[in-house]
């Protein structure tokens, strides 16, 4: 069974550095073909795709968003990371991380970690 | 960027309805697009991969269709269990959603 799940900081304050974490199971990171990625949406809004990572370790970011944002993954502890860097009022959403097959789709999700960005 | 236009944003249908959503693709995206359900307060859920392949589990009244720029998801006979915001997702190039179609029921 095939579970992902998202924690992250919950409320962060402008400029600093969002850091996320998808501890799952089910598959392996090592796997060929196996992928995390992470999506975000803010509330009452549309689905925003962030970043990919490959059993590989070959990394994809979103163009708009690639001078902020480092994925990263922990194979032995089934773990993969997003961390966005000057995080602004507008990065406020829910994180989703999903397991990709190359290339895609994202056949499994976390239930989302809400992180909002205030003062 | 390839930018991804559903259309209509929003769509009243009745239970058994047959439901067409469409999704645009800015520029030839090689069947690489996948759609999912996303219900009030639930993560978003695969429903067709690769064009026209239908997630285990999916009922079959679900289908999907459409080559180049122009792709469908077609509901063959709506449900209320349907009642949802569906999203096309394009992976061809720098992977893009589109804004999303919300099914309600008339």
């Amino acid at each position: 069974q095939v579970t992902l799940k998202e924690s992250g900081p919950g409320i962060l304050q402008p400029s600093q550095t969002l850091s996320l974490t998808c501890t799952f199971s089910g598959f392996s990171l090592s796997t060929y073909g196996m992928g995390v990625g992470w999506i975000r949406q803010p509330s009452g809004k549309g689905l925003e795709w962030l970043a990919n990572i490959w059993w590989d370790d070959d990394k994809y970011y979103n163009p708009s968003l690639k001078n902020r944002l480092t994925i990263s993954k922990d194979t032995s502890n089934n773990q993969a990371f997003l961390k966005i860097t000057n995080v602004d009022t507008a990065d406020t959403a829910t994180y989703y991380c999903a397991r990709v097959n190359y290339p895609g789709p994202f056949a499994y999700w976390g239930q989302g970690t809400l992180v909002t960005v205030s003062s | 960027d390839i930018q991804m236009t559903q259309s209509p944003s929003v769509l009243s249908a009745s239970v058994g309805d047959r439901v067409t959503l469409s999704c645009k693709a800015s520029q030839n995206i090689n069947k690489n697009l996948d759609w999912y359900q996303q219900k009030l307060g639930e993560a978003p859920k695969l429903l067709i991969y690769f064009t026209n392949n239908l997630q285990t589990g999916i009922p079959s009244r679900f289908s999907g269709s459409g080559s180049g720029t122009d792709y469908t998801l077609t509901i063959s006979s709506l449900q209320p269990e349907d009642v949802a915001t569906y999203f096309c997702f394009q992976y061809n190039s720098g992977p893009t959603f589109g804004g999303g179609t919300k099914l309600e029921l008339k």
